[in-house]
């Protein structure tokens, strides 16, 4: 078990263009979630998929904004025509949790930091 | 909505003493609450999870309690040193969601 894994680390565009990461989470968790994280701020829900359903997305999800998990193994993120306010690090996490009886716990990734120029 | 505040934004100490982290909540309907470990420019590392039922959860000299109905949370850091010096996070879950909503975090410094 190599933990959550995300490529690339540290991504610098232009305006204007599109950017893709990925999430490869622990093997085995059903559920995989994306967050933002601005600096000096905590992480903010972005999406969150069980298996290969995407089943919430929140509001900060603008229509430039697109994620999958096919197969509901590993999930990328992209964003379309980038702005300067994407700039920001991109989390990825995964949980077991399935029933009653789990924990909930999360485990994330070291992220994906995103410079817009 | 929940909200979630971690006091103070900053704490700085030196190395060898014991701490508390404080973090609140104003929905005292939640399904677990998390403590992170955030390096700067990393990810999360979790550091303990308490359960709704639970009231505290230890890990080394980590120590976590949960008074759900006041809406608390502390983080004991016992005998602290120089490599415990990274930004803490508190998080929770609300009973029928799946979102993780975090504090802002408290920036650790221990001092040698």
């Amino acid at each position: 078990d190599t933990g959550v894994s995300q490529d690339p680390r540290h991504k610098i565009t232009k305006r204007g263009q599109n950017v893709t990461f990925r999430c490869d989470p622990i093997s085995e968790h059903n559920r995989l979630y994306w967050y933002r994280q601005t600096l000096g701020q905590g992480p903010e829900f972005l999406t969150y998929f069980q298996n290969e359903a995407q089943l919430e997305k929140s509001r900060l999800l603008s229509d430039r904004f697109s994620a999958e998990r096919p197969k509901g193994s590993f999930s990328t993120l992209e964003i379309q025509r980038t702005e300067q306010g994407d700039s920001a690090m991109y989390l990825c996490a995964s949980s077991p949790r399935t029933g009653t009886s789990n924990t909930g716990e999360l485990f994330f990734g070291e992220g994906s930091r995103l410079t817009v120029l | 909505k929940q909200e979630v505040t971690q006091i103070p934004a900053a704490l700085s100490v030196p190395e060898g003493e014991n701490l508390v982290l404080n973090c609140s909540f104003t929905d005292s309907a939640i399904y677990n609450l998390q403590w992170f470990r955030q390096d700067p420019g990393k990810g999360l590392t979790s550091l303990l999870l308490i359960q709704s039922s639970q009231r505290e959860q230890t890990s080394g000299r980590l120590n976590a309690s949960l008074d759900k109905s006041s809406g608390r949370s502390t983080l004991y850091i016992a005998a602290s040193q120089p490599g415990d010096s990274a930004t803490y996070l508190c998080a929770v879950i609300q009973g029928g969601s799946e979102k993780l909503v975090f504090g802002k975090g408290t920036k650790l410094t221990v001092n040698p």
